[in-house]
């Protein structure tokens, strides 16, 4: 069965260590993947898109990788902050050209002061 | 980015009154818009794509005629809970996309409301 899988335990991190967060996913093949932050009792804000032919991407302190081969992407906040604490989100296209993603569980960051 | 307004962000109703959400997008024109429910420490869920202008597709197990969606102008999709219980109590976001855009292009949430039925 499709399956997106985050770690649904909450990580807690020291302020200024780097986060890593985990998706991975089973029979899809993803063209894009993007990242979104959700914070308690709010819509997710979008954060990140990576495409299948692209290994990494970066936007200021986040990093993306995206390993088709693994089925796996990792989200990297660096130099973490305790703003940079919620609830990150994984989500996919699972075909080219479609609007309606997939959305894994979400993994809750705490940056602990 | 593109702005998002969903509204209330909170209601409570009785069992078997209805409710309306509303979504609306505030500075662009959103053709389509996206209703999604979350349960605690579950993924969104995604349960209609709303139309401007024609009706909305439902996804597979979700009933159109508890959940109506109406998509009257470019800027206001709205949800309806018909005959709320209990188990409807959730979190409701919309999602919209700015027109023309590719699909790989973000989407833009509202704020979500929270539905107590009680």
């Amino acid at each position: 069965s499709q399956k997106i899988e985050q770690n649904s335990e909450a990580l807690n991190i020291q302020e200024g260590k780097t986060a890593t967060l985990t998706c991975n996913y089973t029979n899809y093949s993803p063209a894009y993947l993007q990242w979104y932050r959700q914070d308690p009792g709010r819509g997710p804000v979008f954060l990140l898109l990576i495409r299948e032919n692209e290994k990494e991407k970066r936007k200021e302190r986040l990093k993306v990788t995206f390993d088709t081969t693994l089925k796996q992407s990792l989200f990297h906040i660096t130099a973490s902050q305790p703003a940079d604490s919620a609830t990150y989100l994984c989500a996919l296209a699972p075909t080219s050209g479609t609007y309606k993603y997939i959305f894994g569980t979400g993994t809750r960051l705490k940056v602990l002061a | 980015g593109a702005v998002v307004s969903q509204h209330p962000s909170r209601v409570i109703c009785k069992s078997g009154t209805s409710v309306k959400i509303e979504c609306r997008s505030l500075d662009f024109q959103a053709t389509t818009m996206f209703w999604y429910r979350q349960f605690p420490k579950q993924s969104l869920m995604l349960m209609a794509t709303s139309n401007e202008g024609s009706k909305a597709t439902y996804e597979q197990g979700v009933e159109k005629d508890k959940f109506l969606i109406n998509h009257a102008s470019l800027t206001l999709s709205t949800l309806t809970v018909t005959s709320a219980h209990p188990e409807d109590s959730s979190f409701y976001i919309c999602s919209a996309r700015t027109p023309g855009l590719a699909a790989w292009a973000e989407a833009f949430f509202g704020q979500g409301t929270r539905l107590t039925v009680v």
